[in-house]
């Protein structure tokens, strides 16, 4: 079935570091990608989304490239703030699964003033 | 954007209580509504998926007389945990989705249920 994979964490940058985190992701289909983001007591909040390969979704200095001949996604921001640091999810929709969202396991990033 | 309310935020309640959780598409219809549940530090876990209208299919070892999935309408959703026990705490998360390829699913705040 469909999976995500991202990179463990937690993430630890000091501000205005670059940030990558690392996602891989398999499905049968022609995925959606999307990365969202989770901060303290909150709910998801979408960060970007990429529908189709070569598509680069982008939003507050974030960005992602859907990479489909390597199955990947991952996100990079050039310079972090202390307000970035959160819980990043990387996670795929596909009409063949009813559309039904799999999301990675999550990775934190801390950021350090 | 689309917004999502969930309600309520927190829930603190004694064991033995039921607790209805409502999801509320604010600004678009909502065809599909999932409901997570998510433990502390980890990933979201599917419960199950609510289609207006229909019966909710729910996710191997998610018991459907334990959570309680109705989707009256095209904008709501509720959950209720039945006879809730103190391993029912967690953070649940509901979220709503339009239908349409390529489109996010759009999610609520949460609701932290605390069960003494």
């Amino acid at each position: 079935g469909d999976s995500v994979t991202q990179m463990e964490g937690p993430v630890t940058l000091s501000e205005e570091a670059f940030l990558t985190i690392n996602c891989t992701y398999t499905a049968t289909g022609y995925p959606s990608l999307f990365w969202y983001v989770q901060y303290p007591g909150e709910g998801l909040q979408l960060l970007l989304k990429a529908t189709k390969a070569d598509d680069k979704g982008s939003n507050k200095g974030f960005e992602a490239t859907y990479r489909k001949e390597t199955t990947s996604f991952h996100l990079e921001k050039g310079s972090v703030q202390v307000s970035d640091s959160a819980v990043y999810f990387c996670a795929l929709s596909d009409s063949t699964g009813g559309f039904k969202t799999i999301f990675g396991a999550g990775t934190r990033l801390f950021v350090k003033a | 954007g689309a917004v999502v309310s969930q309600h309520p935020s927190r829930v603190i309640c004694k064991s033995g209580t039921s607790v209805k959780i409502e999801c509320r598409s604010l600004d678009f219809q909502a065809t599909t509504m999932f409901w997570y549940r998510q433990f502390p530090k980890q990933s979201l876990m599917l419960m199950a998926t609510s289609n207006e209208g229909s019966k909710a299919t729910y996710e191997q070892g998610v018991e459907k007389d334990k959570f309680l999935i109705n989707h009256a309408s095209l904008t709501l959703s509720t959950l209720t945990v039945t006879s809730a026990h103190p391993e029912d705490s967690s953070f649940y998360i509901c979220s709503a989705f339009n239908g349409q390829v390529n489109q996010p699913q759009h999610f609520g705040d949460g609701t932290r249920l605390s069960i003494l």
